[in-house]
C-alpha cells in the first residue's frame, strides 16, 4: 500500500519570506503522480500543484513549485513570497491505482498547518 | 465553469440515524468519489462511482452506500449513524477518460460538516 509521510504537524512564516512543507512517500508502483492541496478553515481541498513520476522537470505554478527528488522519494512543496492568505493546512497526496487500474483514488499525509504572520 | 458543489454544508444527527449526503461534479467531469476527513485527519477515501456503479471502496462497513445517477451527480448515505461518523465528508470529481497525469486530478467541493451526537 501506498503512503504519505508529512513530518511537519505546523510551520510558522513571516511575510513575504519563501517556505517548504515536507513530503516523503512511499509506493512500488513506477507510475504515480503526486499533489499538494490546501484547505483553509472554510474546509474546501484547493488543488494547487501536481507532479507525475515520469516528469523530468519540476512542477511550478505561480508561487508554487514543486522540489521532486525521485531517488529520495519526496516531493516538497516550496511557497515563494508568502501571503496571509497562505495561513491554511496543506496536504500532500498520491494517486493509487486501485485492481481496475483505470480507477484511481488519492491517499493523503495528515497534513501540516501553515501561519504566516504580517 | 462550475465547481464541485455538495450539500448540505452542515448537518447535524443523533446516533442510530440516517443521512444523505449530495454532490454535483465539475462540469465535464463524470467520476465521483467520496473522502471522510475526521478532525486532525487527512482525507480518507469511501468509495468512487462512474458510470452509476461503484467501481472500488477504501476500508469502510457496509452502513456506507452510495449512488451516482445519469448527469454524473452522486450521494453518499450513511445508516445508523455513530459518534465516529462525525467528520467533514468530501466529495472530489474527475474525468476517467483524461489522457495525462495532471488531466485526472480530481476536484472537490466545500464538504458536508458533519456531528452526531
Amino acid at each position: 500500500a501506498q503512503k504519505i509521510t508529512q513530518t511537519q504537524p505546523g510551520m510558522f512564516v513571516q511575510e513575504k519570506e519563501a517556505v517548504t512543507l515536507d513530503c516523503t512517500y512511499d509506493t512500488s508502483d513506477p507510475s504515480y503522480g503526486l499533489f499538494w492541496y490546501k484547505q483553509p478553515s472554510s474546509g474546501e481541498m484547493i488543488f494547487l500543484i501536481y507532479q507525475g513520476s515520469y516528469d523530468q522537470q519540476n512542477a511550478t505554478e505561480g508561487r508554487y513549485s514543486l522540489n521532486f527528488q525521485k531517488a529520495r522519494k519526496s516531493a516538497n512543496l516550496v511557497i515563494s513570497a508568502s501571503q496571509l492568505g497562505d495561513s491554511a493546512m496543506y496536504f500532500c497526496a498520491m494517486r493509487e491505482r486501485g485492481m481496475n487500474t483505470g480507477f484511481q483514488k488519492l491517499v493523503f499525509g495528515t497534513g501540516t498547518r501553515l501561519l504566516v504572520s504580517p | 465553469d462550475a465547481g464541485v458543489t455538495q450539500s448540505p454544508t452542515h448537518l447535524i444527527k443523533t446516533r442510530g440515524q440516517q443521512v444523505t449526503l449530495r454532490c454535483s461534479p465539475k462540469s465535464g467531469h463524470d467520476t465521483v468519489s467520496w473522502y471522510q476527513q475526521a478532525l486532525g485527519q487527512g482525507p480518507q477515501f469511501i468509495f468512487q462511482y462512474y458510470e452509476e456503479e461503484e467501481r472500488q471502496r477504501g476500508n469502510f462497513p457496509d452502513r456506507f452506500s452510495g449512488h451516482q445517477y445519469p448527469n454524473y451527480s452522486s450521494e453518499l448515505n450513511v445508516n445508523a449513524l455513530l459518534l465516529g461518523d462525525s467528520a467533514l465528508y468530501l466529495c472530489a470529481s474527475n474525468l476517467f477518460g483524461a489522457t495525462t497525469g495532471e488531466e485526472k486530478t480530481q476536484y472537490f467541493g466545500p464538504g458536508t460538516r458533519l456531528l452526531v451526537l
